[in-house]
């Protein structure tokens, strides 16, 4: 059973510019998860989607978008990147029973 | 708005102790706890995974249990090898009729180093 992907692994943008990240789900689950990971704020919680509708939604700005397509995969965007940005991007998998399956993170680096 | 706390933020110990690493979280209304680990720059491992309705987890070295009147949960690991070495983290996920499962709040982790 294939696992969480995400794409790409690593990144590098200018202030200013926006960037587009990819998750794949583990087949067969609905919702999709996003997270940021900081040294200063730890990890947290950007929005959720099932079956192409955003459930849940965190505290962040609106240059945080997502989507989710038919096939369950889901992309995030962030516009007018900032320094700040900086972060390692986490997708989970969420199937019914409740438990997160994360996938390896995009590494975001905003110069 | 739910707070998850772990203590102790950092904790090192010599190969073959027992530890215990601790969590707390603010709603005790939480659909399920998880423990997860993360190594340096990679995504996170479900380790053990408690229902709301349940006590304690086990598997392998690892027993998790959970005291939701109190806001608690402990990770007990046994007999501590180098390669437990990683960032441990503590989450829950909010109750409401299950429609908040996919939305977890995290402690700060707890970074556990074994050495030899």
């Amino acid at each position: 059973k294939a696992g969480v992907t995400q794409t790409p692994r690593y990144l590098i943008k200018t202030r200013g510019q926006q960037v587009t990240l990819s998750c794949s789900p583990i087949s067969g689950h609905r919702s999709v998860s996003w997270y940021q990971q900081t040294p200063g704020q730890g990890l947290q919680f950007l929005f959720e989607y099932f079956s192409e509708t955003q459930r849940n939604k965190g505290n962040f700005p609106g240059r945080f978008s997502g989507r989710q397509f038919s096939n369950s995969r889901s992309e995030m965007n962030v516009s007018t990147l900032e320094l700040g940005d900086s972060a390692l991007y986490l997708c989970a998998s969420n199937p019914t029973s409740g438990d997160a399956f994360f996938g390896q993170g995009t590494r975001l680096t905003v110069v | 708005k739910q707070e998850v706390t772990q203590i102790p933020a950092a904790l090192s110990v010599p190969e073959g102790e027992n530890l215990v690493l601790n969590c707390s979280f603010t709603d005790s209304a939480i659909y399920n706890l998880q423990w997860f680990r993360q190594d340096p720059g990679k995504g996170l491992t479900s380790l053990l995974l408690i229902q709301s309705s349940q006590r304690e987890q086990t598997s392998g070295r690892l027993n998790a249990s959970l005291d939701k009147s109190s806001g608690r949960s402990t990770l007990y690991i046994a007999a501590s090898q180098p390669g437990d070495s990683a960032t441990y983290l503590c989450a829950v996920s909010r109750g409401a009729g299950g429609t908040s499962y996919g939305k977890l709040t995290f402690g700060q982790g707890t970074i556990l180093t074994v050495h030899p």
